[in-house]
């Protein structure tokens, strides 16, 4: 079965860090590239950072840029991300999501989603 | 940077009415980059549409895409108890990479 987990959530402090894990299974992890996209709680989704087949492409958006670094391990399968300086704007539910590409990225989707990792800043 | 708006906002139907959502883009984009999923409440979204008409592995006929340029439309031809839910388009392309439309909830009339 095609799996994501996340893991690595919590309570955190305004201004502390975290680091979230996604462990991939049933697939050839290091074939895709994947995204970690998050939701605040009552509202829509919200892309964070995206990361490359093998690691060397790197992307963030805007309001995590300079906070946030997306890394991944394919020998161990698991996917993370390192967020720095955090806010109450960060609070929200984190998924991790793989990236499908077909026609040799003439079609580019998300088809796999974990459940989702709860990421509360508070003091 | 492109902005996807979502239409109407809730959208109250009966179960077996056909639903109709829309998702304008704020300048013309692929279609071959337009996906739309589905969520319900406390659980991840859920890939209905890519490609802008590619329904994908196991979704029901009911539902289907189509739209090209700025307008994206997503029809449920007849709405089952399951289906309601917040449906969200989204786009794949560059700064940033990935864009949601706002969403739209399907709720019972």
């Amino acid at each position: 079965e095609v799996q994501l987990v996340e893991s690595g959530g919590g309570l955190v402090q305004p201004g502390g860090s975290l680091r979230l894990s996604c462990a991939a299974s049933g697939f050839t992890f290091s074939k895709y590239a994947f995204s970690w996209v998050r939701q605040a709680p009552g509202r829509g989704l919200e892309w964070v950072s995206g990361i490359s087949e093998s690691g060397s492409s790197r992307y963030y958006a805007d309001s995590v840029k300079g906070r946030c670094e997306i890394s991944r391990d394919n020998a161990k399968k698991t996917l993370y991300v390192q967020m720095n300086s955090l806010t109450a704007g960060d609070t929200a539910i984190y998924f991790c999501v793989r990236e499908m590409d077909e026609d040799s990225g003439y079609y580019h989707y998300m088809d796999v989603w974990g459940k989702g990792i709860m990421v509360t800043v508070s003091s | 940077e492109i902005v996807l708006t979502q239409s109407p906002g809730t959208l109250s139907l009966s179960p077996g009415e056909r639903a109709t959502l829309s998702c304008r883009a704020s300048q013309s984009i692929s279609s071959s980059y337009v996906s739309w999923f589905q969520q319900k409440p406390g659980r991840a979204p859920r890939l209905l549409i890519y490609a802008a008409s590619r329904r994908a592995t196991g979704i029901s006929d009911r539902f289907s895409g189509s739209g090209s340029g700025t307008d994206f439309t997503l029809t449920i031809s007849r709405l089952e108890p399951e289906d309601f839910a917040v449906y969200f388009c989204q786009r794949y392309g560059s700064s940033p990479l990935w864009t949601f439309g706002h969403g739209t909830k399907v709720e019972v009339k």
